[in-house]
């Protein structure tokens, strides 16, 4: 079965654009979750998605949005890019997400440098 | 509020040593506690996690880890280091009992020498 897989993985913007981010999900799994991870903040949750609707919401500004399709791809969008949006976002995806216990399976992330 | 702690940045040890890393959690209510690996240029990859039931966890590649209430902890270990063990590990718990939202500690970069 393959893996979580991201797209792009590498991405280079300048400040004020926006940028789009893209997750394939684990054949089967129904939940997404987006991670930014910075050397200074570490891995930081920024929100779940479960059958399309947002269920946990991290402590990001309102600039970092996603959304999960009925295949349950999912996309994160950041606007305004900011010097310090420049991370490694981590896409993770859990079978049932029903409840705390599930696994999360990691992509391999994008590589967001804003100049 | 949930959090994690886990000591030491970076840990340091010899070829076939014991390995610990150590993770501290503070948590309201019974916790989910996760031990990722992360390799350069690469995503995260559980090595165990504890639910419930028995606090001794195994995981993968020779990991495993206890869950000791009392001591709010969550230490991995390893008997014997590697060189293939060298990488940054996460420890981490989860926020929501209905969702699948992790809280990580800052990491432990792993070296392992010859």
């Amino acid at each position: 079965k393959a893996g979580v897989t991201q797209t792009p993985r590498y991405l280079i913007k300048t400040r004020g654009q926006q940028v789009t981010l893209s997750c394939s999900p684990i054949s089967g799994h129904r939940s997404v979750s987006w991670y930014q991870q910075t050397p200074g903040q570490g891995l930081q949750f920024l929100f779940e998605y479960f059958s399309e609707t947002q269920r946990n919401k991290g402590n990001f500004p309102g600039r970092f949005s996603g959304r999960q399709f009925s295949n349950s791809r999912s996309e994160m969008n950041v606007s305004t890019l900011e010097l310090g949006d420049s991370a490694l976002y981590l896409c993770a995806s859990s079978a049932q997400g029903t409840g705390g216990a599930d696994t999360q399976y990691f992509g391999p992330g994008t590589r967001l440098t804003v100049l | 509020a949930q959090s994690v702690t886990q000591l030491g940045s970076h840990v340091s040890v010899s070829e076939g040593a014991l390995v610990l890393l150590r993770c501290n959690y503070s948590s309201s209510v019974p916790p989910y506690l996760f031990w990722y690996v992360q390799y350069p240029n690469q995503g995260l990859q559980l090595l165990l996690k504890y639910t419930t039931g028995a606090t001794l966890v195994k995981g993968i590649n020779g990991f495993e880890a206890e869950f000791k209430k009392s001591e709010t902890s969550f230490h991995l270990t390893k008997p014997s280091a590697h060189m293939s063990d060298a990488a940054e590990y996460f420890c981490a718990v989860n926020r929501n009992q209905a969702g699948t939202a992790l809280i990580f500690g800052k990491g432990t970069t792993l070296s392992v020498s010859s």
